[in-house]
């Protein structure tokens, strides 16, 4: 079965320090990998998606970035922190059904910047 | 611009009864919408798919409509149980088949 890995849990970061979540994938292989962010009392929004390694597609610009060095891993980065980068940062991985595509995320981290 | 709205006040309801979140959008010509439960502190986990030729779709306690004239979807949970207290997403594709999310309505069933 596939599991997705995401972490750390909770980061409290100071403005203008680097920043690096992972996720990775289990179970599966080349899937779409998304990184989401919620803000509270608000609708997710797409941060990055990436369909193969090296592929990476911003939704949002913004003081972050993502990478994908291999097929399971998907990195989002910081160099310099702001405080509204705090929010809730959830990994995905897309699995696409005949329909569309069904999204399995992972728990989440929580990054406060002070 | 696109639009995915959910009932912005929390819902407070007592075990047994039924529950209805609505999902209403505007811009979209969805081919599909999905409903994702999450609990706090957690990522969202995936409920139902229902398609935009299908008016209702059912899974144990739970009953979704899509009503694509109205733009328009249904939530319902009947028989509600304390475990069903979270927050429940609707999601649709958009343009380019990503898909987003509403803000959610956070259920809280009283036992």
């Amino acid at each position: 079965s596939q599991t997705i890995h995401q972490w750390p849990a909770t980061l409290v970061q100071p403005v203008g320090s680097p920043l690096s979540l992972e996720c990775t994938v289990e179970g599966t292989s080349n899937p779409n990998l998304y990184w989401y962010r919620q803000a509270a009392g608000r609708g997710l929004q797409l941060l990055f998606y990436s369909v193969g390694i090296g592929q990476i597609s911003s939704e949002v610009p913004q003081n972050l970035s993502a990478s994908r060095p291999q097929d399971r891993q998907f990195i989002l980065s910081s160099k310099k922190l702001l405080l509204s980068d705090s929010g809730f940062y959830l990994c995905a991985w897309g699995r696409i059904t005949g329909v569309g595509e069904k999204l399995f995320f992972g728990s989440g981290t929580q990054l406060s910047v002070l | 611009s696109q639009k995915i709205e959910q009932n912005s006040e929390a819902l407070n309801i007592q075990e047994g009864k039924t529950a209805t979140l609505t999902c209403n959008y505007t811009n979209y010509s969805p081919a599909y919408l999905q409903w994702y439960r999450q609990d706090p502190g957690r990522g969202p986990v995936f409920l139902l798919l229902i398609r935009e030729n299908e008016k209702e779709k059912r899974k144990e306690r739970l009953k979704v409509t899509f009503d694509t004239t109205l733009k328009q979807s249904l939530f319902h949970i009947t028989a509600s149980q304390p475990a069903d207290s979270a927050t429940y997403l609707c999601a649709l594709p958009n343009n380019d088949y990503k898909l987003s999310f509403g803000a959610g309505t956070t259920v809280t069933v009283r036992a």
